[in-house]
């Protein structure tokens, strides 16, 4: 069974630019989440994706969007970047068949200049 | 405000003492997650607790989730260097789409 993968691992942009990052779900998910870590803080949700469309979203500006692909797999795109965006982004799956239980990847380090 | 309060923030104990770390709300949730996080890591799910009252063991992991299903408790026994890591608590509230509701997280350090 293959885990969740993401990529980048780290990337730096500079204000003003944009962004995509990409996660791989875990085999059997069908749900992914992304959510925003930053330093020395708890995961922040961001919005969740099922069967293709967005299904729930948290407390973040229309900048940041998103898309799930036939495959499950996901891409987070964040547009107009802030140095406030610098975080480390973490994509989860977990099947809405099967609980709450999310598998989280190892994140992309994302640092804004 | 934070939604789920967690305590303490940060935790250095020598090996082989016990610890707790404590997940606190005032809001119910249907189940609630403890993870560890290494740095630059993604976080490990440990456990999942659902139901008020439960308690689940994890070789010398204990997890207990309130009655009420708005706190929860981690206590390790006989902590070992390899617990070092930042612990993190994860509601899911009833009737969301199962988003996780984060608490800031324990950073626990453990000296031999």
């Amino acid at each position: 069974e293959t885990g969740v993968t993401q990529s980048p691992t780290h990337l730096i942009k500079t204000r003003g630019q944009q962004v995509t990052l990409r996660c791989s779900s875990q085999s059997g998910h069908n749900t992914v989440s992304w959510y925003q870590q930053a330093l020395g803080q708890g995961p922040q949700f961001i919005f969740q994706y099922y069967r293709e469309e967005e299904n729930g979203r948290g407390n973040f500006p229309p900048r940041f969007s998103g898309l799930q692909f036939p495959n499950y797999s996901s891409e987070l795109n964040v547009n107009a970047l802030e140095l406030d965006d610098s975080a480390l982004y973490l994509c989860a799956s977990s099947s809405l068949f099967r609980g709450s239980e999310q598998f989280f990847g190892p994140g992309t380090r994302l640092t804004v200049l | 405000t934070q939604l789920l309060e967690q305590s303490p923030q940060f935790l250095s104990i020598q090996e082989g003492e016990n610890l707790t770390v404590y997940c606190n709300s005032s809001s119910v949730f249907s189940s609630l997650q403890w993870y560890r996080q290494e740095p630059g890591e993604g976080p490990v799910l440990l456990v999942t607790v659902v139901t008020g009252g439960e308690v689940k063991k994890l070789k010398r992991l204990t997890f207990q989730f309130g009655d009420a299903r708005k706190d929860s408790s981690l206590h390790i026994t006989a902590a070992q260097p390899g617990d070092t890591g930042l612990y993190l608590c994860a509601g899911v509230l009833g009737g969301s789409q199962g988003n996780l509701i984060f608490g800031k997280g324990t950073k626990l350090s453990v000296k031999p």
